[in-house]
């Protein structure tokens, strides 16, 4: 069945790093444009980076710019988010999402269809 | 960036109430809003997508409507399984954005 399953999160220090992967399985891979989203603990979703299908194209949110990078290995069906110089303000559930494309235009046009269960990350000294 | 404003942040209802959630962009969205679906320590589901198109599997009671800068998610008879958090979601620029999210409560 179409999965993803994240895994590597944990507690790190402030400013240190540490790596996200998301497994996917069930789908073609390399045909879909990858997300991730994060939650901060009792909080709402926040859309962090998207990916293209082949890698050629990444876009982040401002609050992680510079500091994370999202990148994929289409030969591994594995999508990564590389989070450098992190914060307390990074603590979060991140998942992992499937790039949904709906539109027929110039607009973004996607929704997220497929979601992993989520890995947790603890910014904390 | 787009703001997301939804109403109300809470709601209580009863199995079988009709219930409507409301989503309103800072701008004009056309209608590209989706709305997803998330219980207590679990990922977001999506379960209407171009602001009215049912995804495949979410149940009929589940509809969407509306354009331009104000949405609404209805869903027609509750069901025990539908208490929730609803969140809609713009994507009609990048970055894309959430509202804050409706927690649906029992009644």
């Amino acid at each position: 069945q179409v999965q993803l399953v994240e895994s590597g999160g944990g507690v790190v220090q402030p400013g240190r790093s540490l790596r996200l992967s998301c497994a996917a399985s069930g789908f073609t891979f390399s045909s879909y444009g990858m997300h991730w989203v994060r939650q901060a603990p009792g909080k709402g979703l926040e859309w962090v980076a998207v990916i293209s299908y082949d890698g050629s194209n990444k876009y982040y949110a401002d609050s992680v710019k510079g500091r994370f990078t999202i990148s994929r290995d289409n030969s591994k069906n594995t999508l990564y988010l590389q989070m450098n110089s992190l914060r307390a303000e990074d603590t979060a559930v991140y998942y992992c999402a499937k790039d949904f494309y709906y539109g027929s235009g110039s607009y973004p046009a996607d929704a997220f269809d497929i979601w992993g269960q989520g890995t947790m990350v603890t910014v904390s000294s | 960036d787009i703001q997301m404003t939804q109403s109300p942040s809470s709601l209580s209802a009863s199995v079988g109430d009709r219930v409507t959630i409301t989503c309103r962009a800072s701008q004009s969205i056309s209608s590209y809003l989706n709305w997803y679906q998330q219980k207590p320590g679990k990922a977001p589901k999506l379960l209407i997508y171009a602001a009215s198109s049912l995804q495949s599997g979410v149940p009929s009671r589940f509809s969407g409507s509306g354009s331009g800068t104000d949405f609404t998610l209805t869903i027609s008879s509750l069901q025990p399984e539908d208490f929730a958090t609803y969140y809609c979601q713009q994507s009609y620029s990048t970055p894309p954005t959430f509202g804050q999210g409706t927690r649906l409560e029992i009644k």
